[in-house]
């Protein structure tokens, strides 16, 4: 299938643990993001958004937190699965982008049974 | 069943060749979205469109092509200009600037 993991950072976990995936955006004044899930060969998937008028927001088995001081994003999952294995990325919505969104390369997530 | 349709899956091309890549969405958003993706890089634009009849070149535009005649189609035609067309190809729609957008499946186009 595709392949959309060369040369990304990975993250490696041990199934039932919790992961941590982190985001450095790039515009300050972007007031919306979002977390997407892509499986190998697939389209990204939405998980969970977050404006900036928040600091933290919370879904099934996923948190994230966000820290507008030092432009970072990060993404929580409880108690990893297999399933959850993917590349994860965010994206961020800058002002004045006509809806645009920026969009980071991606972390891949393994997850070892 | 609604969402965003993409076809097809798979799609092979001669070099010198023109290819028109589909997409169709019932989410009665009004923007639709192409994009690039290859391995080890983020999702580049490459046309957009807010409205019916209108539409808008990306970040890597040369070598695309789009329309927008209905507001259910954005179909993108890789035409031979492109030099490098082989990549994984995303449709996305939004129903406003501040909202999430959405991803079609994807369609992988290979240059033989």
């Amino acid at each position: 299938g595709e392949s959309v993991g060369l040369h990304l950072p990975t993250l490696s976990v041990q199934e039932g643990d919790n992961s941590i995936i982190n985001c450095a955006y790039s515009n300050s004044a972007s007031d919306y993001f979002i977390w997407y899930k892509q499986e190998s060969g697939k389209g990204p998937q939405f998980i969970i958004d977050i404006r900036s008028n928040m600091d933290k927001r919370q879904g099934q088995r996923v948190t994230v937190l966000l820290n507008k001081t030092v432009k970072h994003l990060s993404l929580q999952i409880a108690a990893t699965q297999p399933g959850d294995s993917a590349v994860y990325f965010c994206a961020e919505n800058p002002p004045g982008s006509q809806g645009n969104l920026i969009f980071g390369k991606g972390t891949k997530l393994s997850v070892k049974p | 069943d609604g969402g965003i349709t993409q076809s097809p899956k798979y799609l092979f091309r001669k070099e010198g060749q023109n290819v028109t890549l589909s997409c169709e969405q019932n989410l009665n958003h009004d923007a639709m979205y192409w994009y690039r993706q290859d391995p080890g890089q983020g999702l580049r634009l490459i046309y957009y469109s807010q409205i019916v009849n209108d539409f808008q070149k990306g970040d890597i535009a040369e070598g695309y092509s789009v329309s927008r005649e209905k507001k259910e189609s954005f179909p993108l035609t890789v035409t031979s200009a492109q030099k490098n067309p082989t990549a994984f190809y995303l449709c996305a729609t939004r129903r406003g600037f501040t909202d999430t957008q959405y991803f079609g499946p994807g369609t992988r186009l290979t240059v033989l």
